[in-house]
């Protein structure tokens, strides 16, 4: 069974660009969660996607956006970037069928923002 | 709220010994669970090992078990006779019940195995 996969793998803007990430999840899994890493902040959370429905969502600004189809393949955006957007974004899918489900996780989407 | 606390920014072990991974974690679900992931420098998150908080025993799979004290909010991982591919990052994470996949991780520690 193919894993989850991110595209691209490397990306580099300019600050004021948007960008779309895209992340298609392990075949039958209807979660897809975004996660931050960064060195100062760490792994942070961004959002989830269950069903083509945002179902919880981490403390980021609103030019934070994420997408998810009915195959369950997300995307996230993110608008007007800024330097600190600068980092490895992480997309990770589960089966989200019981108490706790392993996620699995993409090889990451690396941003640097100039 | 959940809060996972890892104290070693890095930590070393020879080759061929035994090295524990300090997790400690806050939260105020009745129900939930812990899970280690490992990173190497390529960037990916390799899921180790998971124990959920109503699991009586200590989880293992493989070289890899987690010392679950429940009592002490503790989740360390013990990794056996360590091999040079063992190095890279390691996170200890919590999920809460609840239809959220939302991890919560801690800050990471940086394994290195010496030869």
């Amino acid at each position: 069974k193919a894993g989850v996969t991110q595209t691209p793998r490397y990306l580099i803007k300019t600050r004021g660009q948007q960008v779309t990430l895209s992340c298609s999840p392990i075949s039958g899994h209807r979660s897809v969660s975004w996660y931050q890493q960064t060195p100062g902040q760490g792994l942070q959370f961004l959002f989830e996607y269950f069903s083509e429905t945002q179902r919880n969502k981490g403390n980021f600004p609103g030019r934070f956006s994420g997408r998810q189809f009915s195959n369950s393949r997300s995307e996230m955006n993110v608008s007007t970037l800024e330097l600190g957007d600068s980092a490895l974004y992480l997309c990770a899918s589960s089966l989200a069928t019981g108490d706790w489900n392993e996620q699995f996780f993409g090889p990451g989407t690396r941003l640097t923002v100039l | 709220a959940q809060k996972i606390t890892q104290t070693q920014p890095g930590m070393f072990v020879q080759e061929k010994e035994a090295v524990t991974l300090d997790c400690t974690y806050d939260t105020s679900d009745p129900s939930y669970g812990l899970f280690w992931y490992k990173q190497p420098s390529s960037g990916e998150m390799i899921f180790l090992i998971y124990q959920g908080s109503y699991d009586q025993q200590n989880a293992t799979e493989g070289r890899y078990s987690l010392n679950f004290q429940k009592a002490r909010k503790s989740a360390n991982l013990v990794i056996s006779a360590s091999q040079l591919g063992d190095s890279a990052m390691y996170f200890c994470a919590s999920l809460g019940v609840g239809g959220s996949e939302k991890l919560v991780f801690g800050k990471g520690t940086k394994l290195t195995v010496n030869p």
